[in-house]
């Protein structure tokens, strides 16, 4: 099946620095990949739709100048998390659309901001 | 507005029982329903779904029936095994291309 992978699998930085995570669709062509983020003990949220070589369409509520996403690739994307504070703190996945409408999920990035 | 509500967990069962996790949802009009399971420390992964009201969605042993009259999508197996141990995810589309809506997820734990 569509493999997605992620990097870092997890993270720690300190409080005001800047974080990227990288989402990378290994064995197809992803011209729509999506960002969740999700809480302990809660449901993943979308954060934002990321279309490859067009500006990111964010979620009601998610700030797009903390949360940065580029999709400069069919087989990348990449969220940056700027300045970061103990608040951004959680579980974010990404997952790539396959043309047919199925979602294959990577296996999420923990971030820890100190 | 949309959501889905599945039990909370965790669940733990002996090897062979049943098992059901219940899943309920609201919408304004008529979403495709999905299960999704995560092994640990693995990615999401696409277990079953339905797109219409009572399609029964099917795969591993697991079921699922789109219950329009009861907003449910319950998930069903007859015999768990071990190997079934994850945390299951009760999903609804939007309508939007590829936006979902899921549940808090379930915790299961199959014990030999």
């Amino acid at each position: 099946g569509a493999v997605v992978s992620q990097h870092p699998s997890w993270v720690i930085c300190k409080s005001g620095t800047s974080v990227k995570i990288e989402c990378r669709s290994l064995d197809f062509q992803a011209t729509t990949m999506f960002w969740y983020r999700q809480f302990p003990k809660q449901s993943l949220m979308l954060m934002a739709t990321s279309n490859e070589g067009s500006k990111a369409t964010y979620e009601q509520g998610v700030e797009k100048d903390k949360f940065l996403i580029n999709h400069a690739s069919l087989t990348l994307s990449t969220l940056t998390v700027t300045s970061a504070h103990p608040e951004d703190s959680s579980f974010y996945i990404c997952s790539a659309l396959l043309p047919g409408d199925t979602q294959y999920f990577g296996p999420g990035t923990r971030l820890t901001v100190l | 507005g949309n959501s889905v509500t599945q039990m909370e967990g965790p669940v733990t069962l002996s090897e062979e029982a049943f098992l059901t996790i219940n899943c309920t949802y609201t919408a304004t009009g008529y979403p495709s329903l999905f299960w999704y399971v995560q092994y640990p420390g693995e990615g999401l992964q696409l277990l079953l779904k339905a797109t219409k009201a009572d399609d029964k969605g099917s795969n591993k042993g697991f079921e699922a029936t789109y219950r329009k009259e009861t907003t449910s999508f319950h998930l069903e197996k007859g015999s768990v095994q071990v190997s079934d141990s994850a945390v299951y995810f009760c999903a609804q589309d939007t309508g939007s291309q590829g936006n979902l809506i899921f549940g808090k997820g379930t915790k299961l734990s199959v014990k030999p």
